[in-house]
């Protein structure tokens, strides 16, 4: 199956720093989302970006499909961006996802 | 528009019982998947549906568990003679068509086996 990294593991900032997150994966895929899992556990969409670029807000991504990897652009950081990013990709209707990068904001 | 539902979002149980779990996806999303997270891990695919038939499963899913989607709406997963291996977050999704794949994850149901 399809192998998906996630870097960093763990990530601490300054509230309204920049930081970029990036997710590689080993085959093509037709499907990759980004997702931030708050500390209940739900998980909200960031972006559904099996390529090209989009903005919503203080986030941006840009998936790079013939490449392999996807990023993810949080500006200007805030304390409520804390908590567990994952991308989940796939080839056909079953994502797989990485381990995720676990994002702390402080004030 | 409500968004995926799951019931309960806590559960509690002896190692040896019988667990289900309920799951309703967004209306008209005829996809609904179950994924089971564990502590530090991503989300890991359990099962999927397009409308009423079980398209897929995972090795991960074992005899002891079962999903039904009997009338392609809402789905139901359960575990028997649970085990303490079992203690996990149970998660579902639904996304909208073959050609629109993105998902939507309800709040999870967190099961602890004692």
């Amino acid at each position: 199956g399809i192998q998906v990294e996630q870097s960093p593991p763990d990530l601490i900032l300054q509230e309204g720093a920049n930081s970029t997150l990036r997710c590689n994966f080993s085959d093509s895929v037709n499907n990759l989302q980004w997702f931030h899992q708050n500390p209940w556990g739900q998980l909200i969409n960031l972006f559904y970006i099996p390529s090209g670029t989009k903005q919503n807000g203080r986030l941006s991504a840009t998936t790079v499909a013939t490449e392999r990897y996807s990023l993810l652009y949080i500006s200007s950081s805030q304390t409520t961006d804390s908590g567990v990013y994952f991308c989940a990709v796939g080839g056909s209707y079953i994502p797989t996802f990485g381990r995720g990068t676990s994002l702390i904001v402080h004030p | 528009d409500t968004g995926v539902s799951q019931d309960p979002r806590h559960k509690i149980t002896k190692r040896g019982q019988n667990v289900t779990f309920r799951c309703d996806p967004i209306s008209e999303h005829n996809r609904l998947y179950w994924y089971r997270q564990t502590l530090g891990q991503g989300p890991e695919f359990l099962t999927y549906f397009q409308n009423e038939a079980q398209l897929e499963k995972s090795r991960l899913l074992s005899d002891r568990f079962s999903a039904e989607r009997p009338k392609g709406s809402f789905s139901t997963l359960e575990i028997q003679r649970t085990e303490q291996g079992d203690s996990a977050m149970y998660l579902c999704a639904s996304s909208p068509t073959a050609w629109d794949n993105e998902q939507f994850f309800g709040p999870g149901t967190r099961l602890t086996v004692l």
